[in-house]
């Protein structure tokens, strides 16, 4: 089993809608979770960090960790076709996490805003 | 983008050519690295360092060399070019390796 496992999709919803991304990972000493965004031929960003478990909000994107699960997901409400991009989960442990405490990324999923 | 450039953008070697991928940043972050990205790959880790003359290797570490001499500079040698090394090459900064991460544009390598 990888580490970090994310659905490639292609994903494709229409403008509007409330998009969900999901990762699953099996390392219970991640602690650290990120995603980022990819437009095509460009490099990621950053767009939420969240620490342990919980909800973030941040416009509108929500990141929710739920660690007993071993379960994180991005909500994206109100999708617009600039939001068309492929979002990567990454995670860490810090210290006790292995990876010497470097991020591990998702394979990415792939998402299309239709207008 | 901001912050980190590399250069080149675009490239192509042959088989068993040499040459050097560069990365440098003006936020005077300490922790730097490589990522190479290729299709249903996802990013995977190359090289990294916490710091000027501190380098450890990452997840995929082979035919590829680095070095740390100061703060701003992370070059990514390849030794020796293969096919298998045809990717896209991320370079990324951040004050720790659990901050957050500032990735440079990329650069596009092709190994016939």
């Amino acid at each position: 089993q990888k580490e970090v496992e994310q659905d490639p999709g292609p994903l494709s919803v229409p403008e509007g809608a409330i998009v969900s991304l999901n990762c699953t990972y099996s390392n219970s000493a991640f602690q650290y979770f990120m995603w980022y965004r990819q437009y095509s031929r460009k490099g990621p960003e950053l767009l939420m960090y969240t620490y342990s478990s919980g909800n973030k909000e941040d416009g509108r994107f929500t990141a929710q960790v739920d660690k007993s699960s071993k379960y994180i997901s991005l909500f994206i409400r109100d999708s617009q076709p600039s939001d068309s991009a492929t979002y990567l989960c990454a995670m860490s442990g810090g210290n006790y996490g292995g990876s010497q405490g470097n991020l591990i990324f998702g394979k990415g999923t792939k998402l299309s805003v239709k207008p | 983008n901001a912050g980190v450039t590399q250069t080149p953008k675009f490239q192509v070697l042959k088989t068993g050519q040499s040459m050097t991928l560069q990365c440098a940043q003006d936020m005077n972050h300490e922790y730097m690295s490589w990522y190479r990205q290729d299709p249903g790959m996802g990013l995977r880790l190359i090289h990294y360092s916490v710091g000027a003359g501190i380098t450890d290797q990452g997840e995929v570490p082979n035919g590829y060399n680095v070095s740390r001499s100061t703060t701003e500079d992370f070059p990514l040698r390849l030794l020796s070019a293969a096919p298998s090394q045809t990717s896209v090459y991320f370079c990324a900064i951040g004050r720790t390796r659990l901050d957050e991460q500032y990735f440079g544009p990329g650069t596009r390598l092709t190994v016939t």
